[in-house]
């Protein structure tokens, strides 16, 4: 079965400080693996994306995540957090199958303190 | 901005009715699918269309259903609406295999 489990279901970092957002996956296929961000009463929006390629993969916004197949983890990174960064965060896998799977982890909310 | 619209923006309906939501795609996708977003969760899988037929589905029930025109875009009908049925409804778009690209929404209440 396909999972994706999303460590922290709240973040809080002060500004100008790094970020970091954990995500663990399950998945019986290779799967590609994304992030995506929510701003409140927003749509999703598409961060980064891992697919079988470079294992560190670089984003919209200063936003980065490593893809570590030995412990199925996509971390998401950024050095330096901006108020404009408080949002809800979402881990996703995504699997070739007769469709798309795509599979949504229950998000992190990260809060920015000034 | 994605490309991807979305509407109605809200929509308030009473237990037992029906409604359609609609969506139009980004040029040049082919795929359609919608999720299910309950307050204070992450989005749920109802299903997917690819060059108008469904090729798959998520685990709701056949109430839900939808459409996909010639030109990509999509309706989601939903019928003898629950109270349960309240949430932020999401479009997205994508060529099959790749990324989606989502729309802003449709937050719909049941009263």
């Amino acid at each position: 079965a396909q999972s994706v489990t999303q460590l922290d279901s709240h973040v809080s970092v002060s500004e100008g400080t790094p970020v970091l957002l954990r995500c663990n996956y399950s998945s019986s296929y290779s799967p590609s693996l994304f992030w995506y961000v929510q701003h409140p009463n927003k749509g999703l929006q598409l961060l980064l994306k891992y697919t079988s390629a470079a294992t560190l993969v670089k984003g919209i916004n200063g936003f980065e995540a490593e893809f570590k197949k030995s412990e199925t983890s996509f971390h998401l990174t950024k050095p330096s957090a901006h108020m404009s960064d408080a949002a809800e965060y979402f881990c996703v896998v995504s699997m070739k199958t007769s469709y798309d799977k795509v599979i949504f982890g229950p998000g992190t909310s990260l809060s920015v303190i000034p | 901005e994605t490309g991807v619209t979305q509407s109605p923006t809200h929509l308030i309906k009473t237990r037992g009715q029906q409604v359609t939501l609609r969506c139009s795609s980004q040029s040049g996708h082919n795929t359609v699918s919608w999720y299910q977003q309950a307050l204070g969760q992450g989005p749920q899988f109802i299903f997917q269309y690819y060059r108008e037929e469904e090729n798959g589905r998520g685990n709701f029930p056949p109430r839900f259903s939808g459409l996909q025109f010639p030109n990509y875009s999509s309706e989601l009908n939903v019928n003898a609406l629950e109270l349960d049925d309240s949430a932020l409804y999401l479009c997205a778009s994508s060529l099959i295999g790749y990324e989606q690209y989502f729309g802003p929404g449709t937050r719909l209440t049941v009263t």
